[in-house]
C-alpha cells in the first residue's frame, strides 16, 4: 500500500524558470494538501484540494503559484517565473473521504525546490 | 496573534527524563488536534492525535487537551536520544485544513 508519493525529490530551477511538482496521494484518498516549508520554520498551508475542486486556496500567493487536483492523475503545484525566495521544500499530504473533521493527514517526502 | 503558536526551543532534557511540549491554538471552534513529529530534512510523521478534553496515552506518549483553555500538550516519558526532533503541533480549522505551529526542537542528552 504505496504512501503518499511526490515528485521530484530535489527540483532545480533558474530565476524565471517553471516550476512543477507532483503528488499522487494514497490510494483511497481523494483529499489532497499542499504545504511550503522553509528552512528552521513550520509548514505552512497553501491550499486544500479534492477531485476536480479546489477547497481553500486561502494560504496560496496571489501570482505566480497555482494547483490542480484533476480527475485523473497527480495534484499539480505550479509556480511560474520562479524567484529565489520560492526555495523550500513543498510537502503534499493526503486524507480519506470520511469524516472530514477528524481524518489524519499522511505526507509525502517533500520536493526540495531550489532556485538559482 | 498567529493560529497555532509552540515555543521554538530549542528544548533539552537529559536521557529518562520527560519531556514536555506546548500548544496554543487561536480558533475556538478546532475541533481536532495532531503533534507530529519531524527529523531534520525528512517530512512529518504523525505521533498522536486528540479530540476530547483530557489526556490520551500511547506508549511513552500522552497527548493532553484543554478546549476551554485552548491549549495542548505532548509528554514524552523515558526520553530517548532517537527522539530528538522537531515536534509539530497541528489544529484542524472548522473548515478542515490544518494549520501547524512553527515546531519545538527537542533534543535529548545521552
Amino acid at each position: 500500500n504505496a504512501g503518499v508519493m511526490q515528485n521530484p525529490r530535489h527540483l532545480v530551477r533558474r530565476r524565471g524558470q517553471e516550476a512543477r511538482l507532483r503528488c499522487s496521494p494514497m490510494k483511497g484518498h481523494s483529499h489532497v494538501y499542499w504545504y511550503r516549508q522553509l528552512p528552521e520554520e513550520g509548514l505552512k498551508f497553501m491550499v486544500y484540494l479534492q477531485k476536480e475542486n479546489i477547497i481553500d486556496e486561502s494560504g496560496m500567493p496571489k501570482e505566480r503559484f497555482s494547483a490542480e487536483f484533476p480527475k485523473e492523475g497527480p495534484s499539480i503545484l505550479r509556480i511560474q517565473q520562479v524567484v529565489r525566495g520560492d526555495s523550500a521544500a513543498y510537502f503534499c499530504a493526503s486524507s480519506p473521504l470520511g469524516l472530514v473533521a477528524k481524518n489524519i493527514q499522511y505526507f509525502g517526502a517533500g520536493t526540495r525546490l531550489s532556485v538559482l | 496573534q498567529k493560529e497555532v503558536e509552540q515555543n521554538s526551543g530549542p528544548l533539552s532534557v537529559p536521557e529518562g527524563a520527560i519531556a514536555s511540549l506546548n500548544c496554543t491554538y487561536s480558533d475556538r471552534g478546532s475541533q481536532s488536534f495532531f503533534w507530529y513529529r519531524q527529523y531534520s530534512g525528512k517530512s512529518p510523521e504523525l505521533i498522536m492525535f486528540i479530540y476530547s478534553n483530557g489526556d490520551k496515552e500511547d506508549g511513552r506518549f500522552t497527548a493532553q487537551l484543554n478546549k476551554a483553555s485552548q491549549y495542548v500538550s505532548l509528554l514524552i516519558r523515558d526520553s530517548q536520544p532517537s527522539d530528538s526532533a522537531t515536534y509539530l503541533c497541528a489544529v484542524r480549522s472548522p473548515n478542515n485544513d490544518m494549520r501547524f505551529g512553527a515546531g519545538t526542537r527537542l533534543t535529548v542528552k545521552p
